[in-house]
């Protein structure tokens, strides 16, 4: 059974760091592309960021580039999402997602954790 | 940007069919996925490449795409199928992921 879990999330202030790692089961991690998408309360889903296989391949949203990092560790069948100089329009529910190619941003997802940015 | 617009709402009775539109500037030329969300869970793949269901889905999800429209049809809809809808394109022009705003079914 494909697993994913999100965990790492909580409460900072702005200007502030998160680091998100999503564990992976239940599927040869190696072979997918991975997605982090987010959901502001009462909103509808956005974009942040994905990963090819091998990590050689990085893409993000706008609004975060030059301030998150997607990484992966596949020996340790686990993604990850750094966030720095946090803002409060990065409040959301952040979901990882496995996909099935760069088109798509995920065919399985996580239960998602909630980042606050708040003083 | 490439935008993708949906209408923010559609309801239908129990029993008929369902139609959420995606539209964009082109959108046949793009591979267009469909998610469905339900009140404090995560999304779910409903469609996939315009037209794909994915495994459990039922047949009654159905996807197209043709001119500036893409469309999630739902036959027979069902109250459980109540929920939020999005549409997503990777626009390769930007090197990103688009998702539409959402579409709220409700059923009557």
């Amino acid at each position: 059974e494909v697993q994913l879990v999100e965990s790492g999330g909580g409460l900072v202030q702005p200007g502030g760091s998160l680091r998100l790692p999503c564990a992976a089961s239940g599927f040869t991690f190696s072979s997918y592309w991975m997605s982090w998408v987010r959901q502001a309360p009462g909103k509808g889903l956005e974009w942040v960021a994905n990963i090819n296989q091998d990590g050689s391949e990085k893409y993000y949203v706008d609004s975060v580039k030059g301030r998150f990092t997607i990484s992966r560790d596949n020996a340790k069948n686990s993604l990850y999402l750094q966030m720095n100089s946090l803002r409060a329009e990065d409040t959301a529910v952040y979901y990882c997602a496995r996909a099935p190619s760069k088109l798509t941003s995920g065919d399985y997802w996580g239960q998602g954790t909630l980042v606050t940015v708040s003083s | 940007s490439y935008v993708l617009t949906q209408p923010p709402s559609v309801s239908v009775a129990p029993g008929k069919t369902a139609r959420v539109t995606c539209g964009g500037n082109n959108i046949r030329g793009k591979s267009v996925h469909w998610y469905q969300q339900k009140p404090g869970q995560a999304p779910v793949l409903v469609i996939y490449y315009d037209s794909d269901r994915p495994s459990g889905i039922p047949e009654r999800f159905s996807g197209s795409n043709s001119g500036n429209t893409a469309t999630l049809t739902i036959s027979r809809v069902e109250a459980g199928d109540e929920a939020d809808y999005y549409c997503q394109v990777w626009d390769s022009s930007s090197d990103q992921m688009v998702f539409g705003g959402g579409t709220k079914l409700t059923v009557l």
